[in-house]
């Protein structure tokens, strides 16, 4: 069966500053893995993918992701946060051998601080 | 405009109430998705479908029941049975069989029992 955990319930950074939201996967088969995220009762936002080939996948908002297959982990990264990046952040993954719905983690909430 | 319109966006229940949310997509996507989102739990699957006329339960279907008799629509029935109903519900679709691809969500439903 697939999974995802986030492991921090919240993470607070200052404006400015480079950001880290962890994300580490469980899958049978190959996985894919996406981040969303959400604003105060909105629905969720895709912000990027893995699928297969560069580890450092680039997405929306200056926001990118690494995978990293021995440690089984996607962390989001941005280099400089901004106050407008303060949400709730999810990760989620495909497994190939799975089904086809996407399983998500417990979200992580982003504080940015100005 | 494509994309996915779930209503109403809030929705009050009484007990023993039987109560249909609706979600309505125009991006021309065989699969659809309910999840169901309680806070510090993430997003829950409920029910899923891949094709019209067929669907199948998800982690949480107890109590839920849907129907897909157009491609464009995926309506979530929440039934007496369940118990606690109290949640913010999301609807999603994507392209079947293709892994590497994410899934749009709507807006959601906030659903409160009274």
């Amino acid at each position: 069966a697939q999974s995802v955990a986030q492991p921090e319930d919240q993470v607070n950074v200052a404006e400015g500053n480079p950001l880290t939201v962890k994300c580490t996967y469980s899958v049978s088969g190959n996985p894919y893995l996406f981040w969303y995220v959400q604003y105060p009762n909105r629905g969720l936002q895709f912000l990027l993918k893995y699928i297969t080939g560069d580890n450092l996948v680039k997405g929306s908002y200056g926001f990118e992701a690494e995978f990293n297959k021995s440690q089984t982990s996607f962390h989001l990264k941005k280099p400089s946060a901004l106050v407008s990046d303060s949400a709730l952040y999810f990760c989620a993954v495909r497994d190939e051998a799975g089904r086809r719905a996407l399983t998500f983690g417990s979200g992580t909430r982003l504080q940015v601080q100005p | 405009d494509g994309g996915i319109t779930q209503s109403p966006k809030y929705l009050f229940r009484k007990e023993g109430q039987n109560v249909t949310l609706s979600c309505e997509q125009n991006l021309n996507h065989d699969a659809m998705y309910w999840y169901r989102q309680d806070p510090g739990q993430g997003l829950r699957l409920i029910y899923y479908s891949q094709i019209v006329n067929d669907f199948q339960k998800g982690d949480i279907a107890e109590g839920y029941s849907v129907s897909r008799e157009k491609k464009e629509s995926f309506p979530l029935t929440v039934t007496s049975a369940q118990k606690n109903p109290t949640a913010f519900y999301l609807c999603a679709s994507s392209i079947p069989g293709r892994l590497n691809t994410e899934a749009f969500f709507g807006q959601g439903t906030r659903l409160t029992v009274v």
